[in-house]
């Protein structure tokens, strides 16, 4: 059974300030997606990860995949309050397999 | 371009009764996938669905259950609710099979 495991789960972070949140997962894969939650909201797409070693950036956001590790992590930069919220990372085993497996969050809170 | 709609938003039920919720993907998208969100559990995979079809189906009972139609819309059946049924119901639609999820606002079900 696919076990994903995010931490920390809870962060509060000041703004201006730089940190990284894991992403841990048992089962060999290669497809790895983070998702952002607003408080109410739905699922935002974020970053989609195919390949091992891969990375990609967006704004104040960086995620990169180690396949062989087993590890993606999510890093911010600079933090602003706006990037406040709830952030998924899941995991995608192929072939659509149970769909995807959810880590349980990372609430976080960027304090000005 | 619309994103997934889903339908009713908010609803709420009593225990032993049944719902039915809607979800219209995004146009030209062929799968849908449903998720339970809850606090305790976190976001799990329901089913989904590709071309009418079934393709897999998550570790939930057989009160819930779910269909798509030749337009690709989809709906989800949970019958004789439970307490612990209630939960945000989030559907997700993508091109094809391993393709990216783009998810609705949900539906919000309250079961008293």
């Amino acid at each position: 059974e696919l076990k994903v495991e995010q931490n920390p789960l809870f962060l509060s972070m000041q703004e201006g300030k730089n940190y990284t949140i894991y992403c841990n997962y048992s089962t060999t894969s290669d497809r790895l997606y983070w998702y952002r939650q607003d408080p109410g909201k739905s699922l935002e797409s974020l970053f989609v990860l195919l390949s091992n070693g891969a990375v990609k950036q967006e704004g104040r956001l960086m995620a990169s995949l180690d396949t062989k590790a087993r590890l993606s992590t999510l890093h911010i930069t600079a933090a602003v309050h706006d990037l406040s919220a709830t952030y998924f990372c899941a995991v995608d085993l192929g072939g659509g397999a149970d769909g995807l497996t959810f880590g349980k969050g990372t609430h976080l809170i960027i304090q000005p | 371009k619309a994103g997934v709609t889903q339908t009713p938003r908010y609803l709420i039920k009593t225990r032993g009764q049944q719902v039915t919720l809607s979800c219209s993907p995004i146009s030209g998208h062929r799968s849908v996938s449903w998720y339970q969100q809850t606090p305790g559990q976190g976001l799990q995979f329901l089913f989904e669905y590709f071309s009418e079809t079934q393709r897999n189906k998550g570790n939930f009972p057989g009160r819930f259950s779910g269909r798509q139609f030749s337009n690709s819309r989809s709906e989800m059946n949970v019958s004789t609710l439970e307490l612990g049924d209630s939960a945000l119901y989030l559907c997700a639609s993508s091109l094809g099979l391993m393709g990216e999820l783009f998810f609705g606002e949900g539906s919000r079900l309250t079961v008293l």
